[in-house]
């Protein structure tokens, strides 16, 4: 299995601040990772495909970057809608394992 | 607009089944690949499995967790996707939600709809 890390696993931050996630894999999963926000009793909620595509809908301070093994998320000016979770998927080969979390709070 | 509705969760003794069913609509369900995923409490997403459409046989993918244990199937007649969980443990108690998948290929197989989940509980 391809395992995923997240770093950090948890972050406290203003609104107004740019923000950066980074998900790892253990193995080269070329660009077939997803970024999804969750927030608390909602299902997740795709925000980025293919490690830089934004989903429609999606607000543009969202943005992805990587390749490979090392990928980042980046919220360019956090708002109050974005304190959530974050979970970055593999979807390069099964099972297409998640990766455990980055919960962003509210500083 | 694109929804997904699961249902079917429930108190179940450890070594019980349980049936979960998923209904589709405002897109073609018959054409997508669908996904079921689960979230323990407190914890984070597990990816559990996969139907694939028509044109790719039906076939399925499972989680090394629930293979032999879990089956998901479909209807495409109804738009529904079903997930029968046999021999369940109390591990397997989890938020379980369905999700569409984008496309066929491993590029497009990420989740861009999901339901709302449904929740499952193995307990005596």
């Amino acid at each position: 299995d391809i395992q995923l890390t997240q770093s950090p696993s948890f972050l406290s931050a203003s609104v107004g601040d740019r923000v950066t996630v980074t998900c790892r894999a253990g193995q080269g999963i070329s660009n077939s990772l997803a970024w999804y926000q969750q927030k608390p009793g909602k299902a997740p909620k795709l925000l980025i495909y293919t490690a830089s595509t934004l989903q429609s809908g999606v607000p543009s301070r969202f943005s992805g970057s990587g390749s490979g093994t090392e990928f980042t998320l980046t919220i360019s000016s956090l708002q109050p809608e974005d304190f959530a979770t974050y979970y970055c998927q593999q979807h390069n080969a099964y099972p297409f394992t998640f990766g455990p979390g980055t919960k962003v709070d509210i500083k | 607009e694109v929804q997904l509705v699961e249902s079917g969760g429930g108190l179940v003794q450890p070594g019980g089944s349980l049936r979960l069913s998923c209904v589709a609509s405002g897109f073609t369900f018959s054409d997508h690949y669908m996904d079921w995923v689960r979230q323990a409490p407190g914890k984070g997403l597990e990816w559990v499995g996969r139907s694939r459409n028509k044109a790719n046989s039906y076939t399925t993918e499972y989680a090394a967790s629930v293979k032999g244990r879990f089956t998901t199937s479909r209807d495409d007649s109804k738009n529904l996707l079903y997930l029968q969980m046999n021999s369940l443990k109390t591990e397997d108690t989890a938020v379980y939600y369905c999700a569409r998948v984008r496309g066929s290929g491993y590029v497009l197989s990420f989740l861009d709809c999901w339901g709302q989940g449904t929740l499952v509980t193995v307990s005596s």
